[in-house]
């Protein structure tokens, strides 16, 4: 079984200039979140989706946006980038929402630079 | 609100040591614990998990972890570390499913 894909895993953008990142979760799976890592600390909550629909959002600016595909795959967009956006995009995979037990499954990010 | 405190920013040690990586968290409600593994330029993988119930977890690659309410801890602990095991590793509470709070790492370096 695949595990959780995330595309591309490289990426150097210019500041000002969109970005688009794309994550398929688990075979099943129907919620995918996303989260902002920088350098030197933790992952932060982005978004969460769930059948399509937003179930949670970050502290995060309207420059950031997602949304996800009937077939659960989701993209994250970056507008008006800024050099603070360099970070490690990480996508997590969750069969379902709402129960804290759930496991998360990540995939192995995707590292935006922007110069 | 959520937060969680990893202690140490970093962590040396040498092979067959045991090791302790400290966390502490803040919740208002109910706490569901979780430590991750992270490997160089990879995603994050689930070492164990704190539901409820015995409050010491064992988890994958001999880590256990012991939550302690009144101390609001949950110390992730190896008898005896490998060079395999040197990687980042991150203390995480979730308030529901998909949306974790994370601390800012450790960053575990085995040495021979």
């Amino acid at each position: 079984d695949a595990g959780v894909t995330q595309s591309p895993t490289h990426l150097i953008k210019t500041r000002g200039q969109q970005v688009t990142l794309r994550c398929s979760p688990i075979s099943g799976h129907k919620s995918v979140s996303w989260y902002q890592q920088v350098l030197g600390q933790g992952p932060q909550f982005i978004f969460q989706y769930y059948e399509k629909e937003e179930r949670g959002r970050g502290n995060f600016p309207d420059r950031f946006s997602a949304r996800q595909f009937p077939n659960y795959s989701s993209e994250l967009n970056v507008n008006a980038l800024l050099l603070g956006d360099s970070a490690l995009y990480l996508c997590a995979s969750l069969p379902r929402t709402g129960d804290p037990n759930t496991e998360a499954f990540f995939g192995q990010g995707t590292r935006l630079t922007v110069v | 609100a959520q937060s969680v405190t990893q202690l140490d920013s970093q962590v040396p040690v040498f092979e067959e040591a045991p090791v302790e990586l400290r966390c502490n968290y803040s919740s208002s409600v109910s706490v569901y614990l979780f430590w991750y593994v992270q490997y160089p330029n990879q995603g994050l993988q689930l070492l164990l998990k704190y539901l409820s119930g015995s409050t010491l977890v064992k988890g994958i690659n001999g880590f256990e972890a012991e939550f302690n309410k009144s101390q609001t801890s949950f110390h992730l602990r190896k008898p005896s570390v490998h060079i395999s095991d040197t990687a980042e590793y991150f203390c995480a509470v979730n308030t529901n499913a998909g949306k974790s709070t994370f601390g800012d790492g450790t960053t575990l370096t085995v040495k021979p």
